[in-house]
């Protein structure tokens, strides 16, 4: 199975300065069809995760622009250019370019 | 509005059974294929099962591979999820997710799954 590793697990973070999270793959997550399936999720308490970015880079339907994601093969990140206050909770990647299709541990996002 | 309405879940005996179902809406069900995703209390979500395009292709986390069954009913956009000997380690909530881009686009709210005696 893919492991995917997240850091930091928490990071607190300060109203309207940038906020970055890494996620690492076992093995690359290139599907045989030259996609990368990589995901970012969102989770607040109490609510179910909701799709951010997919495929590495593209923002989901109404996800702000200070949202954006990069990377390529095994290493990934995620990226809040301008920490706002409805942005705490936890962030998950996910991949679906392997089955079966892992998430990483989660990065706990909180405001100092 | 794409929408996902879990139901089904509650207590269930060791060795025992339950079966969620997923109602959707706001989308053309039979189009696109259908998940199971847990979460366990403080834990990661976890895949569990999918249900493709077509019923009879179908995909299992090796941990309920051989207990739960995934199906799916295009007339009644609901996909189910029978699950078969339980334990205690399936105790979680569970999200059923569509995947119309490449992804797990749109999630229920989660049904809540409790396997204790």
């Amino acid at each position: 199975d893919i492991v995917m590793t997240q850091t930091p697990p928490s990071s607190p973070v300060t109203l309207g300065q940038p906020a970055s999270i890494s996620c690492r793959s076992s093995q690359s997550l290139v599907h045989s069809d030259g996609n990368t399936y990589l995901s970012w999720l969102h989770q607040r308490p109490g609510q179910p995760p909701r799709l951010l970015i997919y495929e590495i880079s593209n923002r989901f339907s109404g996800v702000p622009d200070r949202f954006s994601g990069s990377g390529a093969g095994t290493d990934f990140t995620l990226t809040i250019s301008r920490v706002e206050a409805e942005d705490v909770g936890v962030y998950y990647c996910m991949q679906v370019s392997h089955f079966p299709w892992t998430f990483g541990q989660g990065t706990k996002v909180d405001i100092k | 509005e794409v929408q996902l309405l879990e139901s089904g879940g509650g207590l269930g005996q060791p060795g025992g059974s339950l079966r969620l179902s997923c109602v959707a809406s706001g989308f053309t069900f039979r189009s696109f294929s259908m998940n199971w995703v847990r979460q366990a209390p403080g834990r990661g979500p976890e895949w569990v099962s999918t249900v493709d395009i077509r019923p009879d292709v179908t995909h299992y986390a090796d941990s309920v591979k051989g207990r739960f069954t995934v199906s799916r009913d295009n007339s009644r956009s609901t996909v189910y999820l029978q699950m078969n000997s339980l334990r205690a380690e399936d105790t979680a909530v569970y999200y059923c997710a569509t995947r119309m881009l490449s992804h797990f686009d749109y999630w229920g709210q989660g049904a809540l799954v409790t396997v204790s005696s």
